[in-house]
């Protein structure tokens, strides 16, 4: 069974610092791999992704995330971080086999809090 | 991508009642899921539902509890029943879209 696991619960960084969250996922094979944020009282958004190709992907608001199959990893990074950052990130990882056994997992969750 | 919509946005229920939350998507799409989020939680998948076909549930989900409707391609339901406080959540609909998943707003149940 497909699996993520975000080691940090909650980060506190200042802006202007730069960040990276960790994301580690179990999968039999190569992963479809998502970066989601959620704002207080938002929903979902969709800030990167993977699925073949180049290991190192960008997304919108400046995020990039690397995949590490050796680590089996996709940790995401930001240079410098904005108060506008704050919020909940999600890591996902979905099975590539399609059709009725597509399926996405979470993991739990970093909570990021950005110092002024 | 596709844009999705939700009703209610947010509700408060007295336990024991039903509520009804719709989803609607502005595109036709095979695979809708339907989502819980506890408070302070991760997202957990609660079933697939996909158009003429039974909702196919995840662990620890019954169809008694989360009936779920389908009636076309681009529009879904889920009831939650017999609703206690342990039901107050986040429940979000989403759509997949070539391996991408796309939300829903969500809707906001509190159940006094």
């Amino acid at each position: 069974a497909q699996s993520v696991t975000q080691p940090d619960i909650h980060i506190t960084v200042s802006e202007g610092a730069s960040l990276e969250l960790r994301c580690n996922y179990s999968y039999g094979a190569t992963p479809y791999l998502f970066w989601y944020v959620q704002s207080p009282g938002q929903g979902l958004q969709l800030l990167l992704k993977y699925f073949s190709g180049d290991t190192l992907v960008q997304g919108i608001k400046g995020f990039e995330a690397e995949f590490k199959r050796s680590q089996s990893s996709f940790n995401l990074r930001k240079p410098s971080v904005h108060w506008s950052d704050a919020a909940e990130y999600f890591c996902a990882v979905a099975g590539n086999s399609g059709g009725s056994n597509y399926k996405l997992t979470f993991g739990k969750g970093t909570l990021l809090t950005v110092n002024p | 991508s596709a844009v999705i919509s939700q009703k209610p946005s947010r509700d408060i229920c007295q336990r024991g009642t039903s509520l009804t939350i719709q989803c609607q998507v502005d595109s036709q799409v095979t695979m809708m899921f339907w989502y819980r989020q506890q408070p302070g939680q991760s997202l957990t998948l609660i079933a697939t539902a996909n158009q003429g076909s039974e909702a196919t549930y995840e662990s620890g989900f019954v169809i008694d509890k989360f009936p779920i409707s389908r009636p076309n391609l681009t529009f879904s339901t889920l009831t939650v029943s017999n609703m206690s406080p342990e039901d107050s959540s986040i429940y979000l609909c989403s759509v997949e879209a070539r391996y991408e998943q796309f939300f829903g707003p969500g809707t906001r149940l509190t159940v006094l």
